[in-house]
């Protein structure tokens, strides 16, 4: 079956604008994560959702980052007003419940200039 | 503290040598779960395995096997005959009971493999 996807596969853009990325996870997964992976600071955990709604949002940097789910399905992870040091692999993930191993989509890089 | 320590950062062999990725991780919790994951050059990063805190038992799986000591909280992974294709960065992560379900990951481990 389809894995998790993601949109756009590459985004650049220049400091001060705003991008949304998205995630379409697996059919039937009631998690879904985020995730950010950059040189200096590995992979670290950004929110997690379960159904709609997002019981952690620890990960999250600034309040610059904000990300919805709608449906149970589709989430969007939105940067303000992005900085350079917003540029990462935006990796989202999801797992058929809690306790299952997470699947991770092909990520989303994001260059700000 | 809640933390993962992949104390290789890059390892190379050649092709049909055997190789082991340490893991040695930290938590408070009594319940927690390990993996591994594979991130090739394409990017994406492949599950390969979990256990979880109450399941000690070595796993092999092919070419692959894992040894989980809780007693000096590690969970190895040893690729046997590497092939170039296990060319990739390896990361191990911990998910404790605690942590809202999300994945705490190691910095990594870049294998190369040599024909």
């Amino acid at each position: 079956g389809a894995g998790v996807s993601q949109s756009p596969s590459n985004k650049v853009t220049e400091k001060g604008k705003d991008v949304e990325l998205r995630c379409d996870p697996i059919s039937g997964h009631t998690a879904l994560y985020w995730y950010r992976q950059s040189l200096g600071q590995g992979l670290e955990f950004l929110i997690y959702f379960q159904g709609n709604s997002a019981p952690d949002k620890s990960g999250l940097p600034s309040d610059r980052f904000s990300a919805e789910r709608t449906g149970g399905s589709v989430s969007t992870l939105t940067i303000q007003r992005t900085q350079q040091e917003d540029s990462a692999v935006y990796l989202c993930a999801s797992s058929l419940e809690v306790n299952s191993h997470q699947d991770f989509g092909p990520g989303t890089r994001l260059t700000v200039l | 503290a809640q933390k993962v320590t992949q104390a290789q950062t890059e390892i190379s062999v050649v092709e049909k040598e055997d190789v082991t990725l340490d893991c040695v991780y930290e938590t408070r919790d009594t319940t927690y779960y390990l993996f591994w994951y594979k991130q090739p050059p394409s990017g994406e990063l492949v599950f390969l395995i979990r256990r979880n805190s109450f399941d000690e038992q070595n796993e092999i799986s092919g070419r692959y096997s894992w040894n989980f000591q809780k007693s000096t909280s590690s969970f190895n992974f040893t690729i046997t005959a590497s092939q170039v294709v296990d060319s990739a960065v390896y990361f191990c992560a911990l998910r404790p009971r605690d942590s809202s379900y999300k994945l705490i990951f190691g910095s990594g481990t870049r294998l190369l493999v040599r024909p």
